[in-house]
């Protein structure tokens, strides 16, 4: 069964830090997507993504964020200097148009 | 505006019991989307269901259920004669039309004892 793969499960940085997550979404999926949930908290958007470009975005995807999809099959969000309140669990997500989002595992990030 | 409540925060059951877990969710979209997904102690969000704004059956897996009631915009879930495997966090989520999207609730977090 296909799904949608993040590396890596766990990262651990420094505050100031710039950090990558990483992630492999359906290939057949058109939408992909960057959820974050503070331990304890709701799932919440981040960004979607489609054709290239950013689709959506929230209040919290603010300049230190930012989404590539730099070779086809990767989707990546990039976090410029991490503050100790991006401590969190992200998720990576892809659907097709009006079905259900596949979350991949999620990568927990801790910063330092 | 779009939202999703889920006002039980925290449920605590006996294993066997049935349990409810309530959603009610606002939106203006006429067509719209609405899921469950469980969030186990590992963390993952797992898929349970997907209900379209037109489609108001109720629906039923093994020993879980949902009655979605537009009318009072509620998306409820129903767990039969619970297991402690059942144990996680539950989202209720909810995709508009006009929003490409999920808006979460808050989550229920459940815990079946045995």
């Amino acid at each position: 069964e296909p799904e949608v793969t993040q590396t890596p499960s766990h990262q651990v940085t420094q505050m100031g830090q710039e950090v990558i997550l990483h992630c492999v979404p359906i290939s057949n999926h058109l939408y992909f997507y960057w959820y974050r949930q503070i331990l304890g908290q709701k799932v919440e958007f981040l960004v979607s993504f489609y054709n290239n470009e950013i689709s959506e975005k929230s209040e919290i995807f603010d300049d230190q964020f930012s989404v590539e999809r730099p070779d086809g099959s990767n989707f990546t969000l990039k976090i410029r200097s991490t503050k100790l309140e991006d401590s969190a669990m992200y998720f990576c997500a892809s659907t097709r148009p009006n079905t259900e989002a596949f979350f991949g595992q999620g990568t927990r990030l801790t910063v330092v | 505006a779009q939202k999703v409540t889920q006002a039980q925060t925290e449920i605590s059951v006996v294993e066997k019991e049935d349990v409810t877990l309530d959603c009610v969710y606002e939106t203006r979209d006429t067509t719209y989307y609405l899921f469950w997904y469980k969030q186990p102690p590992s963390g993952e969000l797992v898929f349970l269901i997907r209900r379209n704004s037109f489609d108001e059956q109720n629906e039923i897996s093994g020993r879980y259920s949902w009655n979605f009631q537009k009318s009072t915009s509620s998306f409820n879930f129903t767990i039969t004669a619970s297991q402690v495997v059942d144990s996680a966090v539950y989202f209720c989520a909810l995709l508009g039309g006009s929003q490409g999207n999920l808006i979460f609730g808050k989550g229920t977090k459940l815990s079946v004892k045995p």
